[in-house]
């Protein structure tokens, strides 16, 4: 079985200082790890994601991750907050385990703010 | 190109109904998911379609729940004899196959069950 923790369900930041999102998971077998965003009233939209290859994954609007399989931990972040980064931030495994289905298992969601 | 799309985007409906929540995914897409999003639970996993069969319907909460998808394109979840407790965000997801890595999300359906 697979399962996600998200460390802080509401992180508050200033615009232009370093966001940094946490996020550890749980797999019995090599895990695709996956952020998505969640604007308002508005559906999921992916972030960035990890399946194989390079331990540092960059996604759109300035965040990256890196998997850390020691720490068994995928931790978002970008350099400098933006007012329209704020939004909900959820973590995503999938280890294509339940009967072929690549199911997301979602944590429960960081609500980052952003202050002017 | 048209993503996923998803009608009604709100429903309210009253105990004891039957309701029915439609999705549309990508053209192309082979891979379809349905889960919930509720306040207590968080993001749950309901039910798995490639092409028009479910082989993983390990989500769904009670027999009340059903999903059918036909011509290997649009999927309907119905909820019978709604509950208060099946108030939830329902999202659909499409991908490209079924070991497609990215699932891209439809808007959902606001369900109210009043």
């Amino acid at each position: 079985a697979q399962s996600v923790t998200q460390l802080g369900s509401h992180v508050s930041v200033s615009e232009g200082a370093l966001v940094l999102l946490r996020c550890n998971y749980s797999s019995s077998v090599p895990p695709y790890l996956f952020w998505y965003v969640q604007y308002p009233n508005q559906g999921l939209q992916l972030l960035l994601k990890y399946t194989t290859g390079a331990t540092l994954v960059k996604g759109i609007n300035g965040f990256e991750a890196e998997f850390k399989k020691s720490e068994t931990s995928f931790h978002l972040t970008k350099p400098s907050a933006h007012m329209s980064d704020a939004a909900e931030y959820f973590c995503a495994v999938s280890d294509g385990s339940g009967a072929g289905s690549y199911q997301l298992t979602f944590g429960k969601g960081t609500k980052l703010s952003v202050i002017p | 190109g048209a993503g996923v799309s998803q009608s009604p985007s709100n429903k309210v409906t009253e105990k004891g109904k039957d309701v029915e929540l439609r999705c549309d995914p990508i053209s192309g897409h082979t891979a379809l998911y349905w889960y919930r999003q509720s306040l207590g639970q968080g993001l749950e996993f309901l039910i798995y379609f490639q092409g028009n069969s479910a082989p993983d319907k390990s989500g769904l909460p009670s027999d009340r729940f059903s999903a059918e998808r036909t011509g290997g394109s649009v999927s309907t979840l119905t909820i019978q004899r709604t509950q208060q407790e099946d108030s939830a965000v329902y999202l659909c997801a499409s991908s490209l196959r079924q070991s497609s890595y990215e699932q891209y999300f439809g808007p959902g359906t606001r369900l109210t069950v009043t």
